[in-house]
């Protein structure tokens, strides 16, 4: 069966510095990969999206690899800052129309 | 545009009642999601439409949940009867694939259901 891992721990990174978090995936093809933040209390909200013919995607602070050998996407916060503090959750998809199954999301924690 | 709309944002009932979960999804979009969310199992895929007709149900626990699309601005998730282990956060999100922003979601607040 398909299966989504992000790293299982949460993550505690130095104001500053560059934070990665990891999604990979088996028994799975994906043609897109989303990455999407979730605060306390709230819905998931949209950061970035990768198509498999792209390497790499980037939006400000965010980068996003996807690697379709590896079956992996990494996710780059550079210059990171406390208010980057959040859940991140990978959902990797076969098109725009199918089913959309997220990962169990990585905790971030940034310190001052 | 005012989002994804959910109501009711809170429930608490005992177990046994019939649950109602509505959603009206954002204007234009034809794809819609239910997911449920728990510290347990994370966010799980309960059900989607495309254009109003379930596409895949799989995720749905059991016959208890039932999901229901009459048109393109409404949708409603219903637990009957319900059972304390329903306790959870459910979201729904709305999507227009094909477009520019090729399936992104947007999600709702959220329903917070505690069954007693």
């Amino acid at each position: 069966s398909q299966k989504i891992e992000q790293n299982s721990e949460a993550l505690n990174i130095q104001e500053g510095k560059t934070a990665t978090l990891t999604c990979n995936y088996t028994n799975y093809s994906p043609a897109y990969l989303q990455w999407y933040r979730q605060d306390p209390g709230r819905g998931p909200v949209f950061l970035l999206l990768i198509r498999e013919n792209e390497k790499e995607k980037r939006k400000e602070r965010l980068k996003v690899t996807f690697d379709t050998t590896l079956k992996q996407s990494l996710f780059h916060i550079t210059a990171s800052q406390p208010a980057d503090s959040a859940t991140y959750l990978c959902a990797p998809s076969y098109s725009s129309a199918s089913k959309i199954i997220f990962g169990s999301g990585t905790r971030l924690s940034i310190r001052p | 545009d005012a989002g994804v709309i959910q109501s009711p944002r809170h429930e608490v009932t005992e177990m046994g009642q019939e649950v109602t979960l509505r959603c009206k999804p954002i204007s234009g979009h034809n794809s819609l999601f239910w997911y449920r969310q728990t510290m347990m199992r994370g966010l799980e895929l309960l059900i989607y439409f495309n254009n109003n007709v379930p596409i895949d149900d799989s995720g749905m626990p059991e016959d208890r949940f039932s999901a229901k699309m009459p048109n393109a601005s409404f949708s409603t998730l219903k637990i009957q009867p319900s059972e304390p282990r329903d306790s959870a956060v459910y979201f729904c999100a709305s999507s227009s694939p094909g477009l520019a922003g090729a399936g992104e979601l947007f999600f709702g607040e959220g329903s917070r259901l505690t069954v007693l």
